[in-house]
C-alpha cells in the first residue's frame, strides 16, 4: 500500500498562473481532505469531501476549487495563484464510521508563488 | 468552538532526559485524540489514536495519556531521532473534521 500519494512535491507559479495539486489514496477510505500549513499558524482546512460526490469549504477555501474524481482521488485547483497561496498543502483521507477515524496524510506539496 | 492548545510551543532536551509533552482540548463529546509526529519537509506521521479517559498507548519511547481535559505525550530517555514536531488533534462526536493544535517542536540534543 502507498497510503496518500501527492503530486507534484515542488512547484514555481508566476502570480496569475494555474495549476492542480493531485491526491489519491488507496486505503479504501471514504473521506479526504485538503490542508495548508505556514509557519505559526498550523494545518488549516481548505476543503474536504465527505464522501465521493461530496465537497463541503473548509476554513480557508477563497482562491481554491476541489474536485472529487472518485473514492480515490480528490484534487486541488489554484484558478489564478496568488503570493499568498505560497504554502505546503497537504492531502488526507480517513475512513469515516470505520474503527479509528484516523487521518493519514500525504507527503505534501511545496508551492511558492512569486 | 472546539479548541486545541499544546505546550510548550518548543522544548530542548539532553539525549536521555525524560519528559512531557501536553494536549489540552475543548471538544463536544471527544470520539478520539491523536498524535502524529512530523520531521521537517515530510506530512505528519501517525502514532496514536485514544478514545476515552484513562486510556494509554506505547511505542517505543513514546506513552500518551488520555484525560478528560487534556493528553500528554511522554518522552522517555528520548534520542536525537526524537526530534521532531509533535502534533495533537482532537475528533467531535458528529464531526469529519478534526481539530489541530499547533503543535510541539522537540529538540533532542546528543
Amino acid at each position: 500500500n502507498a497510503g496518500v500519494t501527492q503530486t507534484p512535491k515542488f512547484q514555481v507559479l508566476k502570480t496569475g498562473q494555474s495549476m492542480t495539486l493531485q491526491c489519491a489514496q488507496d486505503m479504501n477510505h471514504n473521506s479526504m481532505y485538503w490542508y495548508r500549513q505556514d509557519p505559526g499558524m498550523g494545518l488549516r482546512l481548505i476543503y474536504y469531501s465527505a464522501s465521493e460526490g461530496t465537497t463541503d469549504k473548509g476554513e480557508v477555501p477563497n482562491g481554491y476549487n476541489v474536485s472529487r474524481l472518485n473514492k480515490r482521488e480528490f484534487s486541488l485547483r489554484l484558478e489564478s495563484a496568488a503570493p499568498s497561496q505560497t504554502s505546503v498543502y497537504f492531502c488526507a483521507s480517513t475512513l469515516v464510521g470505520g474503527r479509528t477515524d484516523t487521518q493519514y496524510f500525504g507527503p505534501g506539496t511545496r508551492l511558492t508563488v512569486l | 468552538e472546539d479548541q486545541v492548545t499544546q505546550s510548550p510551543e518548543a522544548l530542548r532536551l539532553q539525549e536521555g532526559e525524560s519528559s512531557s509533552l501536553n494536549c489540552s482540548y475543548t471538544v463536544s463529546g471527544l470520539r478520539g485524540l491523536f498524535w502524529y509526529r512530523q520531521d521537517p519537509g515530510k506530512g505528519p506521521e501517525f502514532l496514536f489514536t485514544l478514545y476515552s479517559a484513562g486510556e494509554e498507548k506505547e511505542k517505543e519511547r513514546l506513552k500518551a495519556t488520555l484525560t478528560k481535559k487534556e493528553s500528554f505525550l511522554h518522552i522517555t530517555a528520548p534520542k536525537p531521532e526524537d526530534s521532531a514536531t509533535y502534533l495533537c488533534a482532537a475528533l467531535a462526536g458528529g464531526s469529519y473534521i478534526p481539530t489541530f493544535g499547533r503543535g510541539t517542536s522537540l529538540i533532542v540534543h546528543p
